[in-house]
């Protein structure tokens, strides 16, 4: 199975830059991903990763290293909006192509 | 855009009631997720299904069965509604073959949740 841990709650200040963690043990990997939640919302994609490394979408980027089961999700230039539930959530490798979900971190951003 | 519907946005129920949430997607997708999420445990697996008529039990299936009759519709059954079943309800679909192409990184595609209270 797999296991997924990332902090509860995480404060910053608008127009800052937040990092935001998550570890895991996986019996399977295919690939993590990121989502924003908002209150009341669906969760929305925000990024994959399945190979080492740093990907780069606009304000957000996210971090991969697979051999010591660690992600970072990296937010610049914090907006209002951007207070929402940030969830990390792995693939596993079968062909249903199921995701274990972290209990989220709910993100608040200050003025 | 992919869209995932959930019939309803917020439930109230009677203990003891059976209950059917509908979700519906229009993309096509083969695999299709239903979810609970709960303050402090996150997004758990009720059952999902890769198939017409195939299903398969998530991390939670107690209490719950699923129905999967037509590719676009996924219907969770709460066959007799208990007070620890409130919880918000999402249903997710994702296009598999996507997995192992060249781009793989389909993500799955959430319904806008169903928040059913059971009193």
């Amino acid at each position: 199975g797999q296991n997924i841990d990332q902090p509860t709650e995480m404060t910053a200040t608008e127009g800052a830059i937040v990092q935001i963690n998550c570890t895991y043990q996986t019996s399977g990997f295919n690939g993590l991903f990121w989502y924003q939640q908002h209150a009341g919302e669906a969760p929305t994609f925000l990024s994959y990763n399945v190979l080492d490394g740093l990907e780069e979408k606009g304000r957000f980027s996210s971090f991969l290293s697979r051999s010591k089961g660690y992600s970072y999700l990296l937010l610049k230039e914090l907006q209002m909006k951007d207070s929402a539930s940030y969830l990390c959530a792995v693939r596993d490798n079968t062909n249903a192509g199921k995701s274990t979900f972290g209990d989220g971190t709910t993100l608040t951003v200050k003025p | 855009d992919v869209k995932v519907t959930q019939s309803s946005r917020y439930l109230v129920k009677r203990t003891g009631e059976k209950v059917f949430l509908e979700c519906v997607q229009d993309m096509d997708h083969e695999n299709m997720f239903w979810y609970r999420q709960d303050p402090g445990l996150g997004l758990r697996l009720i059952y999902f299904s890769y198939d017409v008529k195939m299903k398969e039990k998530g991390d939670i299936p107690e209490g719950y069965s699923v129905s999967r009759e037509k590719k676009e519709r996924f219907s969770l059954i709460l066959e007799s509604a208990s007070t620890n079943q409130t919880s918000m309800y999402l249903c997710a679909s994702l296009d598999p073959s996507a997995i192992s192409g060249s781009d793989g990184n389909t993500e799955a595609f959430f319904g806008q949740g169903t928040r059913l209270t059971v009193v």
